[in-house]
């Protein structure tokens, strides 16, 4: 089954450790993303990789790190997780889009609940 | 101001009415119009989506754009409890990069 896969779903932490989101799928698509949603603000961007070892901000990169050396995963890292990236986060994934192509189908994981204490 | 607004809701409505959603945004940039669907702890899928202006039909689904108005809607036929979910739409130019309104939740009464 075509799937992004999150892990973990839920998580509860404390301000300042360390933690990882995994984000893995299996449909060869360059394209991977990191959201973050939250009540009133919608899903905004974190980060973003084109393809394999490139990675671009995106709207609210801050506080929140990225690596993407093999095509099918893309971790989320908080370096020193605080209070206000209590959220849920999405990663999504789709092929690359040209400047002239359609819309590329984004297709998103089950999400991760993490609240930071 | 966001770049693309949604109201939140909820939109109540009884069995059988018709849902009709809409999203209003300012970059005349944006070219292709989506509507995804999400689920109650699960992530957004994409429910239809348009290129510029017009109007698209699928099944008891229709989304329409307007670019003139920057304005656009989804409409949902004959709605069933299991339309009951956020409906968020998403714009983009050129390019990957989607912008979300924040979603308008749904809730289909029997």
């Amino acid at each position: 089954e075509a799937q992004v896969t999150q892990n973990p779903r839920y998580l509860i932490t404390v301000t300042g450790k360390k933690l990882t989101v995994t984000c893995s799928q299996n449909m060869n698509h360059e394209y991977m993303s990191w959201y973050r949603q939250d009540p009133g603000l919608g899903l905004r961007q974190i980060y973003y990789s084109m393809n394999v070892e490139v990675t671009d901000k995106g709207d609210v990169p801050e506080g929140y790190k990225v690596s993407r050396k093999e095509k099918r995963n893309f971790p989320l890292i908080l370096e020193s997780p605080s209070p206000n990236q209590t959220s849920l986060y999405f990663c999504a994934s789709s092929f690359t889009a040209g400047p002239s192509s359609g819309a590329n189908v984004l297709t998103f994981g089950a999400g991760s609940r993490l609240t930071v204490l | 101001q966001k770049e693309v607004e949604q109201d939140p809701g909820p939109l109540s409505v009884p069995e059988g009415a018709i849902v009709s959603l809409n999203c209003t945004y300012s970059n005349s940039a944006f070219q292709y119009f989506m509507w995804y669907r999400q689920y109650s702890r699960k992530g957004p899928e994409l429910l239809m989506y348009t290129y510029s202006s017009g109007n698209k039909e699928d099944g008891r689904f229709t989304a329409q754009v307007d670019k003139s108005s920057k304005y656009i809607s989804l409409f949902i036929r004959d709605s069933q409890p299991s339309d009951s979910a956020t409906y968020l739409c998403a714009m983009k130019a050129a390019g990957n990069k989607l912008t979300f309104g924040g979603g308008t939740r749904v809730l289909v009464k029997p």
